[in-house]
């Protein structure tokens, strides 16, 4: 089942707009990452926030965490045409010692030249 | 060095049929994981191996899906009596121990369609 939902489920912005996805989710959390996919197959890392932290910075995106919400938004700065793909946030389930993935349903962004 | 591979790329199938799912994760990374992501959703959580033991299958929908990683490397999927509806991408990925911040470095999926 999925943990939590992305919002917008689609976003199209023009290239050098920024854009925003949110993400809600519903238990307890470790730590929260996002992750992107292009062309519906391999998912490559973003970056990870922990519970403990509230914002985070890599390059041109800033990912906030809001414990008390269950929520997270993850911000592209200044896009670019490369930048289009699905964006999913990814939650921790720890069963048996292993940090198994929880994903919501993913944002799919483009970005119009 | 190579990053997580799964063949075939992609696999059409009969209803019916048994199919097996290759994943090769990055050599020395002690936990493997596969997820099934269908269409418009995101990846679901299927199976976990700490090295060739299964640590968690509670992701596996039915028995008609199972998993195994005899020598704690390669992993092989395998799915019999298929049908329709296990018509997805299944995803690999490992990770080098199964710790909090231990990225899973995902594989390029294998996308599986039964008709």
């Amino acid at each position: 089942s999925q943990q939590g939902e992305e919002d917008p489920q689609a976003l199209s912005i023009q290239e050098g707009e920024n854009a925003t996805m949110n993400c809600s989710y519903k238990t307890s959390i470790n730590n929260l990452q996002w992750y992107r996919q292009n062309s519906g197959r391999g998912l490559v890392h973003l970056i990870l926030i922990r519970s403990n932290e509230r914002e985070k910075h890599s390059g041109r995106l800033r990912v906030t965490l809001d414990t008390s919400k269950k929520s997270s938004s993850l911000l592209i700065t200044a896009s670019r045409a490369a930048d289009t793909a699905s964006y999913f946030c990814a939650t921790d389930a720890w069963s048996q010692g292993a940090q198994k993935l929880v994903f919501g349903q993913g944002t799919r962004l483009t970005i119009n030249p | 060095g190579a990053g997580v591979s799964q063949t075939p790329s992609n696999k059409v199938t009969e209803k019916g049929k048994y199919v097996e799912l290759r994943c090769d994760p990055i050599s020395g990374h002690t936990a493997l994981y596969w997820y099934r992501q269908s269409l418009g959703q995101g990846p679901e959580f299927l199976i976990y191996f700490q090295g060739t033991g299964a640590a968690d299958d509670s992701g596996l929908p039915n028995d008609r899906f199972f998993a195994v990683r005899p020598e704690g490397s390669v992993s092989t999927l395998k799915i019999q009596r298929t049908e329709r509806g296990d018509s997805a991408v299944y995803l690999c990925a490992s990770s080098p121990l199964a710790g909090d911040t231990d990225t899973q470095y995902f594989g390029p999926g294998t996308r599986l369609t039964v008709l």
